[in-house]
């Protein structure tokens, strides 16, 4: 069975404090795919970044950065020079293929606040 | 870049009434699929839907639900006898490999 546990629940921080927000995910297929979306007061889910599980790369964009470790099953993300439009509920989210198609299962989110 | 879109972007209705919620796939797209999140939850899988086919469906998809493809273009989600857990953002998404969510539907059962 497939799994994503984001054990933060809320972070509080204040602008300019850097943050990181953890994600593990569980599954036994070999090809997947990780995703991290921003969901804001507005409810929308906004893409942030896709991984495949055969890269292992990390990536920067901006002020944000992704750690992705295989060996942990850990899909990390860094916000740096937190901004107080970064406020928002943050998913971490894994997806595997089925006959059907793909199955996108997330985690419980993590609340971020940041304060001025 | 084409993105999905949905609409009502919000709707109220009465419990026991039935809605329909719309979602407009990306063209060339063969999957399509509708997820869920209760208000302060997770995101939910529902059903994927597939030549014109439900391919799985979660325990939540039950009998008051369906789902269909009417045209070309549109994919629906149907809910018969709305209930008032049935208050809910409700996503539709299409993908090749990549999941586009549209903007949600904002459901809200009285």
């Amino acid at each position: 069975a497939q799994k994503v546990t984001q054990a933060q629940t809320e972070i509080s921080v204040v602008e300019k404090e850097d943050v990181t927000l953890d994600c593990v995910y569980e599954t036994r297929d070999t090809t997947y795919y990780l995703f991290w979306y921003k969901q804001p007061p507005s409810g929308e889910l906004v893409f942030l970044i896709r991984r495949n599980s055969f890269d292992e790369q990390n990536e920067i964009s901006g002020r944000y950065s992704w750690n992705f470790q295989k060996s942990t099953s850990s899909f990390n993300f860094t916000i740096t020079a937190s901004q107080v439009v970064d406020s928002a509920v943050y998913f971490c989210a894994l997806s595997v293929g089925y006959t059907g198609g793909f199955k996108t299962i997330f985690g419980a989110g993590t609340r971020l606040f940041v304060k001025a | 870049e084409p993105e999905v879109t949905q609409t009502p972007s919000h709707q109220v209705t009465q419990m026991g009434q039935e809605v329909i919620l719309r979602c407009v796939p990306i063209s060339n797209h063969l999957y399509f699929y509708w997820y869920r999140q209760i208000l302060g939850q997770k995101v939910e899988f529902l059903v994927s839907f597939y030549n014109n086919e439900i391919s799985e469906k979660s325990e939540i998809f039950d009998d008051q639900f369906s789902v269909e493809r009417p045209d070309g273009s549109n994919f629906t989600l149907k809910i018969r006898s709305t209930k008032l857990e049935d208050s809910a953002m409700y996503f539709c998404a299409s993908r090749d490999t990549g999941p586009g969510f549209g903007p949600g539907t904002r459901l809200l059962v009285l």
